[in-house]
């Protein structure tokens, strides 16, 4: 199966602050999904994005395909954005495959 | 719409102990996955059921098993539990097999083995 790779693993802001977060798979996909997890374990869909770019309020996210990379942009940070970030992939068909996320803290 | 609804949500065994988790899909999604997520890992793919035939299985021991209903809804069963069991068992449904669509969770069931 593909290996995802998400960096960093984490990362501290201050509140109103950007930040970018880095999603790389070994293969191309045909799925490629970032999740937020919060606090009770739910995993929150955020943008279902095998290419391309979308944007939902200050989260956006851009997947190059024939790069194998994804990335998830946070704009204007708020403490709610806090948690674990998770970009999950599938190739063929292999099963959505995750990485190990990134844990995000912004501080007040 | 209901989303993805899991029970129980929390729960204790002690080892050797037997435990079933349930599963009902968002209406009208015929595909239920199961993975099973340990503290600071990402989740791991247990089994997925299509229209009530497994489609896929990952990488875990006879102990695990699951099956779907009629009504799409699903159980996971874990025989002879371990202390290595304990985790966050995550329930997912998507409208078609896995390699298509997107995919909701729900809750989960957090299960703990003494």
């Amino acid at each position: 199966g593909i290996q995802v790779e998400q960096s960093p693993p984490d990362l501290i802001l201050q509140e109103g602050a950007n930040s970018t977060l880095r999603c790389n798979f070994s293969d191309s996909v045909n799925n490629l999904q970032w999740f937020h997890q919060n606090p009770w374990g739910q995993l929150i869909n955020l943008f279902y994005i095998p290419s391309g770019t979308k944007q939902n309020g200050r989260l956006s996210a851009t997947t190059v395909a024939t790069e194998r990379y994804s990335l998830l942009y946070i704009s204007s940070s708020q403490t709610t954005d806090s948690g674990v970030y998770f970009c999950a992939g599938l190739s063929g068909n292999t099963p959505l495959v995750f990485g190990k996320g990134t844990r995000l803290s912004v501080i007040a | 719409d209901a989303g993805v609804t899991q029970s129980p949500t929390h729960l204790i065994k002690t080892r050797g102990q037997h435990v079933t988790l349930r599963c009902s899909p968002i209406s009208g999604h015929k595909s239920v996955s199961w993975y099973q997520q340990v503290l600071g890992q990402g989740p791991q793919f247990i089994f997925q059921y299509y229209e009530k035939e497994e489609r896929g299985r990952g990488n875990f021991p006879d102990r695990f098993s699951a099956r779907q209903f009629p009504n799409y809804s699903s159980e996971l069963n874990v025989n002879a539990l371990l202390l290595g069991d304990s985790a966050l068992y995550l329930c997912a449904s998507s409208p078609l097999v896995m390699n298509t669509g997107e995919l909701f969770f729900g809750e989960g069931s957090r299960l703990t083995v003494l």
